[in-house]
């Protein structure tokens, strides 16, 4: 596609519930991230994905979160047993290692109440 | 570990100014730099990058950053703003090696008016 597509783009969930929140990479892309916005501040980093290595999780906060990739195309990112601190813009990105250059979805909004 | 520090949360200024937004940075290895925006209810947009070579580096929409290893900084330049740059900007930063996640500042919110 013509850039980083996420769905939903906003969620709303009662909190314990699940949620699955989906990332479509830019065709090519070999690397894809999640990220983290909470309110008023910075991206934190949540796990990274490189072809067929293993990802790097160690941006997961607790073990509720998890992620998984289909070889370099989609990922989900499941949040279980959402938490109100939970609630935040939940960014995927992804890049052609060459390029060193991240290339950011539109985010999906998370809200748990 | 590497850590971002944009001391300045807020920085308003009259359109036709010249803009300085500051950008520290601690790593114990080699980093690349960028400068992402992010315009009301839009995604993140990379403004420009700095990997190796020239120290200034120049990006989109007029902005320019200087890379100043003595002082681990990167900040943004741009010698007159306008409306439209009214947004988030967020310094980061990555390492050399893998080139993979990026740890990113807080950001520092542009505020443009006339």
């Amino acid at each position: 596609g013509a850039g980083v597509s996420q769905s939903p783009s906003n969620k709303v969930t009662e909190k314990g519930k699940d949620v699955e929140l989906r990332c479509d990479p830019i065709s090519g892309h070999t690397a894809l991230y999640w990220y983290r916005q909470r309110l008023g501040q910075g991206l934190e980093f949540l796990i990274y994905f490189q072809g067929n290595s293993a990802p790097d999780k160690s941006g997961l906060p607790s073990d509720r979160f998890s992620a998984e990739r289909t070889g370099e195309s989609v990922s989900t990112l499941t949040i279980q047993r959402t938490q109100q601190e939970d609630s935040a813009v939940y960014l995927c990105a992804s890049s052609s290692p060459r390029l060193y250059e991240q290339y950011f979805g539109p985010g999906t909004r998370l809200t748990v109440t | 570990a590497q850590s971002v520090t944009q001391l300045d949360s807020q920085v308003p200024v009259f359109e036709e100014a010249p803009v300085e937004l500051r950008c520290n940075y601690s790593s114990s290895v080699s980093v690349y730099l960028f400068w992402y925006v992010q315009y009301p209810n839009q995604g993140l947009q990379l403004l420009l990058k700095y990997l190796s070579g020239s120290t200034l580096v120049k990006g989109i929409n007029g902005f320019e950053a200087e890379f100043n290893k003595s002082q681990t900084s990167f900040h943004l330049r741009k010698p007159s703003v306008h409306i439209s740059d009214t947004a988030e900007y967020f310094c980061a930063v990555s390492d050399t090696g893998t080139a993979s996640k990026l740890t990113f500042g807080t950001g520092t919110r542009l505020q443009v008016t006339l």
